[in-house]
């Protein structure tokens, strides 16, 4: 069975610019969540989705928006990109349920120069 | 159980040898606790986890003890090999509060696996 599913793999913007992110999650994994990592640390709560409602979110500003479709795919969303916001971008899907596992994709990778 | 910092924990085995891996969290009311592999240029891979009715689990060469009066998660590797070489995090969440999927991740600590 496919993992969870990240595009693009890679991707290089300038400041000032806006991006989006994809995720197609788990077959039959109907919640998605959104981190961040920056080198070295570990990843940071952007967004959890749920039957296409925002669940939770994390301390991120409003540059950050986020949804989710209902094949319950997502995308997140940064607009007036900064240097900052270069990280890795990482999405993770789960069956119902605060307490069942994240299972992560291998993220998407975002440069700012 | 926030990440900080530049300079993650290391651990350097012997192929063969047991690992033990600490963290230490910070939410006293997290009750849900995972352990991730992280391997370069990949995301997180999902290990093992336990609930805090729970002291002890066990899987394929690994187990995961909770003591919940100090707040230390720690995970155990049998027999570490070269291909458990990874940085590995301790992530919490408050499953029955109202964080629903927000997992907060430990600093991390690199694993090496010398031949």
């Amino acid at each position: 069975d496919a993992g969870v599913t990240q595009s693009p793999t890679h991707l290089i913007k300038t400041r000032g610019q806006h991006v989006t992110l994809r995720c197609s999650p788990i077959s039959g994994h109907k919640s998605v969540s959104w981190y961040q990592q920056v080198l070295g640390q570990g990843p940071q709560f952007i967004f959890q989705y749920y039957e296409k409602e925002e669940r939770g979110r994390g301390n991120f500003p409003d540059r950050f928006s986020a949804r989710q479709f209902p094949n319950y795919s997502s995308e997140l969303n940064v607009n007036a990109l900064l240097l900052g916001d270069s990280a890795l971008y990482l999405c993770a899907s789960s069956l119902e349920g605060s307490d069942q596992p994240q299972h992560f994709g291998d993220g998407t990778r975002l440069s700012i120069l | 159980g926030e990440s900080v910092g530049l300079h993650l924990p290391t651990l350097s085995v012997q192929e063969g040898d047991n690992s033990i891996i600490n963290c230490a969290y910070s939410n006293s009311a997290s009750d849900y606790f995972i352990w991730y592999k992280q391997e370069s240029g990949k995301g997180p891979q999902f290990i093992i986890d336990i609930r805090s009715n729970m002291d002890k689990r066990q899987g394929q060469r690994v187990t995961v003890l909770l003591n919940k009066t100090v707040k230390h998660l720690s995970l155990q590797i049998a027999a570490t090999q070269p291909g458990d070489s990874a940085v590995y995090f301790c992530a919490e969440n408050n499953a029955g509060g109202t964080s629903y999927g927000k997992l907060t991740f430990g600093q991390g600590t690199i694993l090496t696996v010398h031949p």
